[in-house]
């Protein structure tokens, strides 16, 4: 089943923050965060593995609570090229283990001068 | 290292035609997963192949096939198209089935006219 993200678009302001949350009706494995700007490819942000943990890059961290099957994208301090959508795809324990990620429906971030 | 390669990058075809897309992984994987992404109902796993071999596989009727080569590069194949499959395929790769991180390539954006 598809995870749910929400909010479904947000507007920011230049260094304004903001938080996409992506939540999952079953037992996660593993957590995967991309950012697709229009007519191009997704590209990889991070990955959260089952363990409850928190990764950063740069100003974009993520956490993952394995108990709640639910992961957040933090994005501080926000710069125009955040501009993009966002999505997670997420691998359960049966798929753990192979090439299938299950994407959420994505965020529309837009960042505004 | 180059990136993931997707030949062609558009095609225009007609109903009832069949239609063959490349995926060329980044040198050293050899797993490749095949999505695609529409408007409608976003980014949808079709297929995962390693070592040549189909390891799992979407909900897409038989019309949607694939394989990998000894190099690992992949194509699919759409036959009797129908006016839904107009989207973008995305193909993706990762070094093995151990290591999750999904690197995708451009995709081929695909008119069925």
């Amino acid at each position: 089943q598809q995870p749910v993200q929400s909010p479904q678009a947000v507007i920011l302001r230049e260094g304004e923050d903001a938080v996409i949350n992506c939540s999952s009706s079953k037992a996660l494995y593993s957590v995967h965060w991309y950012r697709q700007k229009h007519g191009e490819a997704p590209v990889f942000l991070m990955i959260l593995l089952k363990g409850g943990e928190q990764k950063g890059h740069e100003k974009i961290s993520a956490s993952f609570n394995e108990k709640k099957q639910q992961s957040s994208l933090y994005l501080t301090a926000s710069q125009l090229s955040y501009s993009g959508t966002y999505f997670c795809g997420t691998a359960t324990y049966g798929s753990s283990n192979t090439g299938k990620l299950i994407f959420g429906q994505g965020t529309t971030l837009q960042v505004k001068p | 290292k180059a990136g993931v390669t997707q030949t062609p990058r558009y095609l225009i075809k007609t109903r009832g035609q069949q239609v063959t897309l490349s995926c060329s992984p980044i040198s050293g994987h050899r797993s490749v997963s095949w999505y695609q992404q529409t408007p409608g109902q976003g980014l949808q796993f079709l297929f995962e192949y390693f070592s040549e071999t189909q390891r799992n596989k979407g909900n897409f009727p038989g019309r949607f096939s694939g394989r990998q080569f000894s190099n690992s590069r992949s194509e699919m194949n759409v036959s009797t198209l129908e006016l839904g499959d107009s989207a973008l395929y995305l193909c993706a790769s990762s070094l093995n089935r151990a290591e999750l991180t999904q690197y995708f390539g451009p995709g081929t954006r695909l008119l069925v006219l």
